[in-house]
């Protein structure tokens, strides 16, 4: 498997433009999550879906971000207007069942929003 | 709920030398317990994990660390620190919710 795939790898954006960021799980896993990692905060979970339903949103920073998984081996998160201060990396994991299991993650998309 | 304290943000070692990387956890219910590692521009990786089971664990790269429920706590170690250890290290737990909780990370630093 080629593991967890995001695209793209890098975006520059200019601050109230839309971005959408993808994310490919891992074939069989029935669990998403989308993480960002910025140096003051760490890694931040946002939202995760287990069997392609939202779970917990609770980390999603305020509502220009949205997240959807229409199926099995797609997911976006979507910042819609985009601000300097959402210039992070992000990334998608995933996993299958529960307890011991890990989590698979992405290379990232680093957000550069100017 | 769960968390996470990981003790030393940087932590510098000598080639050759021990590494230990501290951390220590919270949850209410038994822990899942992971160690991931970020090279620089990368995702993470999976180091090693405690589940149930022997409290020693072994993971890739020569990589172990030790379960103390008394201590609430799951140090890394290896005894041998290698130029290409150097990179972010991250602890996780996971209790009763599907997510993991990480650590703040502890960059290793490793002198020739």
């Amino acid at each position: 498997d080629a593991g967890v795939i995001q695209s793209p790898r890098h975006e520059v954006t200019e601050m109230g433009q839309e971005v959408t960021l993808r994310c490919k799980p891992i074939s069989g896993h029935n669990s998403l999550f989308w993480y960002r990692q910025t140096m003051m905060r760490g890694l931040e979970l946002l939202i995760y879906f287990n069997n392609n339903v939202p779970i917990d949103d609770s980390g999603m920073p305020e509502d220009r971000f949205s997240a959807k998984m229409p199926n099995a081996s797609f997911s976006t998160l979507k910042i819609q207007p985009s601000e300097p201060r959402d210039s992070a990396v992000y990334f998608c994991a995933s996993s299958f069942g529960q307890g011991g299991t890990e989590a698979f993650f992405g290379q990232g998309t680093r957000l550069t929003v100017v | 709920a769960q968390s996470v304290t990981q003790l030393g943000s940087h932590v510098s070692v000598s080639e050759g030398a021990l590494v230990l990387l501290r951390c220590n956890y919270s949850s209410s219910v038994p822990p899942y317990l992971f160690w991931y590692v970020q090279y620089p521009n990368q995702g993470l990786q999976l180091l090693l994990k405690y589940t149930t089971g022997a409290t020693l664990v072994k993971g890739i790269n020569g990589f172990e660390a030790e379960f103390k429920k008394s201590e609430t706590s799951f140090h890394l170690t290896k005894p041998s620190a290698h130029m290409s250890d150097a990179a972010e290290y991250f602890c996780a737990v996971r209790g009763s919710a599907r997510q993991l909780t990480f650590g703040s990370g502890t960059q290793l630093t490793v002198l020739p």
